[in-house]
Formats: structure tokens, C-alpha cells, sequence
């Protein structure tokens, strides 16, 4: 199995929920990123989880709060978001110590209304 | 500051053409350099990686090269096609499991 995946693909929400955001790999890999991706624009890191413990974050706003519940899983918890919020999250993993590349999921797209 | 830069920001090139993407960074010291392909609305397929010892790698119709002295790279496609069109990410890393700099990308365009 050589993929991450993400669920769900689409995600409407309103300012006032709570939702959250999954992501699954069964490659190994001990490294999970967060991404969060504009329309035209680059990836921009928001968070890294190596060995299941959070080593960077970007100064996300506390609204966004990742969760690692295992090796192989990424939560992505979202709370009061705001419209500025919607885009595209995207997961991806690598592995510690050898020089393979990163793997990325296919993304939740987030609208906010 | 470490920055990656693509150009051209977008191409338009008829079936069959033979072209170059160039992405440069601006810290030489890099960890690895991966091409990534990105449909819209779609997630990140990696293309090819390259690794700081290396000089280039291949993939089919697919060549990137790195020169890490003068700081960047190239991706070359050969024999383009319509489904080549995509948007393509150049992105550095400085240390394994640590953060990957993308550049802004290149939109291709291939015409039937």
C-alpha cells in the first residue's frame, strides 16, 4: 500500500461547527504533514508529526488543532472556522531518516460558509 | 531566506513539443528536490526525487536534473502530450521529515 488517503474528499461547514479531517497511511512512514493549499497557490506547511509527536507548527490559529492518534493516522480538528478558511488539506507522509520523497493524499476541500 | 522560484508561470505548447521547466532556490544546501505533478483540485503525484548526491533521475518521457551550485533544477518532458497538462510543483527540503518549499509552479498547457 503506497498511498494516503483522506477522508472525506469534500466538506461544506458552517462557522458554528466542529468537524475534522482524517488522514491514513500504512507505508511506515514516521513523519505526517498538514497542508493547506489556496487556489493558485503553493502548499504552505501548517503542521509535522514525527514519531506521533508535533515537531512543527507553523503559528496556525488555535482553531485548527492536529491530533496523531497512531502511526498511521492524522486528525485535523476544526473549530469557529472562518470563510478565509476554505482550501484545499492536504496530508502527506515520508519516512525518517532515508532519503525517500513525500507522498501526498488527495486533499479535503474545505468550504466554509 | 529560503525560496524556490519557477518559470516560466505558465506554458502553452502544441502536441508532441519537447520542453523545459527550471526551478532555482536560493539555498544551495538542500536535502533533497522532488517534482510534483497537480491536476486541478487534486492532490500532489510525485513525479521524480532527487537527492543531494545525485545529478539527475528519469522516469519515462519524464528527466530532472539538479545542480546544486548554482542552484537549481530542470525538469525536462519529452514528447508532450495532451495529459500532460497539469500544474508542476518544484519543492526543496533541507532535513528528512522536515518542511518541504514549494515554488509557485508552472501551469502547462498541451495542445492537441
Amino acid at each position: 500500500d503506497t498511498e494516503v488517503t483522506q477522508t472525506p474528499k469534500h466538506l461544506v461547514m458552517g462557522m458554528t461547527n466542529k468537524k475534522s479531517l482524517k488522514c491514513e497511511q500504512h507505508m511506515g512512514h514516521r513523519a505526517m504533514y498538514w497542508y493547506k493549499q489556496k487556489a493558485k497557490k503553493p502548499p504552505e506547511l501548517m503542521f509535522v508529526y514525527s514519531y506521533e509527536k508535533l515537531s512543527i507548527n507553523e503559528s496556525v490559529p488555535s482553531r485548527f488543532s492536529p491530533e496523531c492518534p497512531n502511526s498511521s493516522l492524522l486528525n485535523l480538528h476544526l473549530h469557529a472556522l472562518q470563510p478565509e478558511d476554505s482550501a484545499l488539506y492536504l496530508c502527506a507522509s515520508s519516512q525518517e531518516n532515508v532519503p525517500y520523497g513525500y507522498t501526498f493524499g488527495s486533499g479535503t476541500r474545505l468550504t466554509v460558509v | 531566506k529560503q525560496e524556490v522560484t519557477q518559470i516560466p508561470a505558465a506554458l502553452s505548447v502544441p502536441e508532441g513539443e519537447n520542453l523545459v521547466l527550471n526551478c532555482s532556490f536560493t539555498d544551495s544546501a538542500i536535502y533533497n528536490l522532488q517534482w510534483f505533478r497537480q491536476d486541478p483540485g487534486k492532490g500532489l503525484t510525485s513525479l521524480l526525487l532527487i537527492q543531494s548526491s545525485q545529478r539527475e533521475q528519469t522516469s519515462g518521457r519524464l528527466n530532472a536534473s539538479l545542480d546544486k551550485s548554482s542552484g537549481r533544477s530542470t525538469l525536462y518532458i519529452a514528447a508532450s502530450q495532451p495529459g500532460d497538462s497539469a500544474t508542476y510543483l518544484c519543492a526543496v527540503s533541507y532535513n528528512q521529515g522536515g518542511k518541504l518549499i514549494f515554488g509557485q509552479g508552472t501551469e502547462l498547457s498541451v495542445k492537441p
